[in-house]
């Protein structure tokens, strides 16, 4: 069974930074892109950013609203994705899901149960 | 930017119906579309891909439909679980959504 499993939530202040991670079980990690999406308080989904698979050079693509200030990463051995985000702002505060591109799609098959991030002073 | 834009944004309807949300985007994304179903509190779930194709293990009262701009997802006999938030997604590039519809009990 897949499961993704997100951590590292919590509240931060403007401007301070903040890892979450997303552990990947039940498929072969890797093989896989892996995703992040986001949903403010009450609002709809947003997407934020990718790392393709290895097989498609593991490289990374991010919304333009968080570009240059979050970046995703992967741990192959440890099975774990992960979000760094710096520079945080009121605006990022929401939900944030890990989720999994199958194969070679780009669509979510698989979502984590979400993880809040709360940016506030 | 691929944008989406569904309609309508809120959906009120009784046990037995028949509803259709529609999505539209921005520019031509062929069949790259997927639409998910979100509960309160949950994440989405995967219900449609490539337009029409059915996710696993999901009921055979949904369906979508479309291509190029114009898509739509039915459902047919609509059952107590089903009233929830709908979005649609491209992903002809990157990812965008739709702002989601809200299906109520009438």
């Amino acid at each position: 069974e897949v499961q993704l499993v997100e951590s590292g939530g919590g509240l931060v202040q403007p401007g301070r930074s903040l890892r979450l991670s997303c552990t990947a079980s039940g498929f072969t990690f890797g093989d896989d892109a892996m995703n992040w999406v986001r949903q403010a308080p009450g609002k709809g989904l947003e997407w934020v950013g990718f790392v393709r698979r290895k097989v498609s050079g593991g490289t990374t693509e991010y919304a333009a609203s968080v570009k240059g200030r979050f970046s995703i990463s992967i741990n192959d051995s440890k099975t774990i994705a992960y979000l760094q985000m710096n520079s945080l702002k009121t605006e990022d505060t929401g939900v944030y899901y890990c989720t999994r591109w199958t194969g070679g799609a780009s669509y979510s098959s698989n979502w984590g149960q979400g993880t809040l991030v709360t940016v506030s002073s | 930017d691929i944008q989406m834009t569904q309609s309508p944004s809120t959906l009120s309807a009784s046990v037995g119906d028949r509803v259709t949300i529609t999505c539209r985007a921005s520019q031509s994304i062929g069949d790259a579309l997927a639409w998910y179903q979100q509960r309160p509190g949950k994440a989405p779930k995967l219900l449609i891909f490539q337009a029409s194709n059915l996710e696993s293990g999901v009921p055979s009262r949904f369906s979508g439909s479309g291509s190029g701009t114009e898509f739509t997802l039915s459902v047919t006999s609509l059952q107590p679980d089903d009233f929830a938030t709908y979005y649609c997604q491209q992903y002809y590039s990157y990812n965008s959504f739709g702002q989601g519809t809200n299906l109520e009990i009438k």
